[in-house]
């Protein structure tokens, strides 16, 4: 199974300013067609998890600009340009490429300072 | 409007047995990979078992030869039949297409 490891796993942040989660893998998550399946998700308190971003970078209908990604191989990476309020919650990288099973991150519990 | 219901949820002893169901509305649930995501209490997200397009079933090992995903076409919905059920199986079981996902519906095993 692939793992998916998630840095940090609390992020204080001050609002107004940037925050980055690192998720790497445990292997190479480009699949034979060529795209890159690692997926974000924002996980906001006493709700039900949300996609963000697909195929590393792509934002899903209604997502802020201000959330993007990059990365690639082993390595990935969620930025949020500038923390608001509304932001605070858990992010989860996950990875679709090679399943059975479809694994998630641990998981980044972004908190206000 | 895209929805996901699940229904189905509760307390059952261990060892007991549970169908968890989801209603979809606004998409065609054989279109998509339909999947089950479960998170037990404060922790993160599990991918449980899901249903292809053309069907074909694939589990997470822990719940293998214990669940059965299935989905009725025509009533465009999943289910999930939960037997042999374990302490650990105790979650907030989530119906997803991963660009949409339910409100989840609470499990919990325990005498």
């Amino acid at each position: 199974d692939v793992e998916m490891t998630q840095s940090p796993l609390s992020l204080p942040v001050t609002l107004g300013q940037p925050a980055f989660i690192s998720c790497k893998s445990s292997q190479s998550l480009v699949s034979g067609d060529g795209n890159t399946y690692l997926h974000w998700f924002q996980q906001r308190p006493g709700q039900s998890p949300r996609r963000l971003l697909y195929n590393v970078f792509n934002r899903d209908s209604g997502v802020p600009d201000r959330f993007s990604g990059s990365g690639s191989g082993t390595d990935f990476t969620l930025k949020i340009s500038r923390v608001e309020a509304e932001d605070v919650g858990v992010y989860y990288c996950m990875q679709g490429t090679h399943w059975p099973p479809y694994t998630f991150g641990q998981g980044t519990k972004l908190e206000i300072k | 409007e895209v929805q996901l219901v699940e229904s189905g949820g509760g307390l059952v002893q261990p060892g007991g047995s549970l169908r968890l169901s989801c209603a979809a509305s606004g998409f065609i649930i054989s279109t998509y990979g339909m999947h089950w995501v479960r998170q037990a209490p404060g922790r993160g997200l599990e991918w449980v078992a899901s249903i292809e397009q053309d069907a074909s079933e694939n589990y997470v090992g822990s719940v293998k030869g214990r669940f059965t995903i299935s989905r009725d076409n025509a009533e465009n919905s999943l289910y999930l039949q939960m037997n042999s059920l374990r302490a650990e199986d105790t979650a907030v079981y989530y119906c997803a297409n991963f660009d949409y996902w339910g409100q989840g519906t609470q499990v919990t095993v325990s005498s």
